[in-house]
Order: structure tokens, then sequence, then C-alpha cells
């Protein structure tokens, strides 16, 4: 199984400050990379897809590089609502596996 | 409106068997595989398993911690997913999730119902 390795898993911060995610994947997964936000409670969200790509309707202070083996998922201008977790998955091959989850939360 | 929606849920003794639906409206459910996850208690996300669409067989795919205990069908007359849970174990506990194109651009994710697996 391809081990995600997600960093850091917690983090505090404010509003306003950029915050920086990653993920390192043990193997290659070219860029089926997703990013979720999870909030107490709720459902993941779909964040950024295909590594890079902008989820419809998220906002675009949220992006997303990196392809093969390490991603990055950067939130700018950080706002009140993006205190959450977030986790990664690859999709490339079974099974899917998650990052272990990165908690942002107020400093 | 696109809406996945599971239930089935709740309390059962391990060793016990559970049938969780998936009910999906809004969408062409024949058109798309439908994944499993689950979370744990205060723990981070675990892919389940999938099941293709008829075009490619119907065919599945499981984590290697629900192999050989869960099965995954799907009735396109009613456009429901199952996740069928045999010989349920204490680690099972968790809230249970179905999606459509959980990591693209049809993304779509149910509420969760949650799984209670007792001694």
């Amino acid at each position: 199984a391809i081990q995600m390795t997600q960093s850091p898993s917690s983090l505090s911060t404010s509003v306003g400050d950029r915050v920086t995610i990653t993920c390192r994947a043990s193997q290659g997964v070219l860029n089926h990379l997703g990013w979720f936000q999870q909030k107490p409670g709720k459902a993941p969200k779909l964040l950024i897809y295909a590594a890079s790509t902008l989820q419809s309707g998220v906002p675009s202070r949220v992006s997303g590089s990196g392809s093969g083996t390490d991603f990055t998922l950067t939130i700018s201008g950080l706002q009140a609502e993006d205190f959450a977790t977030y986790y990664c998955l690859q999709d490339y091959s079974y099974p899917w596996t998650f990052g272990q989850g990165t908690k942002v939360e107020i400093k | 409106e696109v809406q996945l929606v599971e239930s089935g849920g709740g309390l059962v003794q391990s060793g016990r068997s559970l049938r969780l639906s998936c009910t999906a409206s809004g969408f062409t459910f024949t058109d798309y595989p439908m994944t499993w996850f689950r979370q744990a208690p205060g723990k981070g996300l675990e892919w389940v398993g999938l099941i293709r669409i008829r075009a490619y067989g119907g065919t599945t795919e499981f984590a290697t911690s629900v192999k050989g205990r869960f099965t995954i069908s799907r009735d396109d007359s009613k456009s429901i997913a199952y996740l069928q849970m045999n010989s349920l174990k204490i680690e099972d506990t968790a809230v249970y999730y179905c999606a459509r194109d959980p990591a693209g651009w049809h993304s779509v994710w149910g509420q969760g119902t949650l799984v209670t697996v007792s001694s």
C-alpha cells in the first residue's frame, strides 16, 4: 500500500496568515491526489483534485501543487471558516490511502 | 439536488452483521462507481472500498482491514449502494460515509451513519 505522510499534524495560526500543508507519498501517484477539509461532525469536503485543480465553489485563496510524490496545500489569507482538519488522499492505486490529517487551530 | 443519504447504522454486537445503505438522488446513479469510507471516533479517514459501474463489471475493491468480511453491492434500479458488514469487530466502530467521485470534479459525499460495535 502507498503510505501518505502528511505534515504537520497540527498548527496554530492566525486569521490572515498563510498556511502550507504537505503530503509525501511513499511511491509516485502522478497527480492522483485530492485535498479535503473536514469540520467536526461533518463529512469531508473536497477542496482540490488532481493535485492542483480547485473544486467548484472553493475560494481562490486555496491552492494545491505537486506531482509524483510531493504535494502541497496552501491557504493564503486564512479566514475564520478555514480552521478545520485537512487530509490528503491518493486515489492512484488500491488501497486508496489518506494522510494522517492536519488540524489547523486558532492561535 | 444531487444527494447521498446513508442509513442503517446503529449498535451491534461484535461478530454480528449489519448492512448500510447509500441512497442516491439527483443524478444518473448508473454512471458512477460508489465508494465507502469510514472514520473511527477521534481518528482520521479510511477508505473502505468501492464498486464499479455495470459497464466495468460491477466489480469491487476493498481495504485490507475489511477484505473477506465486507461486501459492496448496488441496486441500480433503486439507486442504492450497499455495504454489507459481517463478522464485525470493535475496531469497525466508525462513522461510515458513501461518496460519488470522492476526489474528483463530481465529488459528492453523504452525511455519514454511525456504526458502534460492542463487546
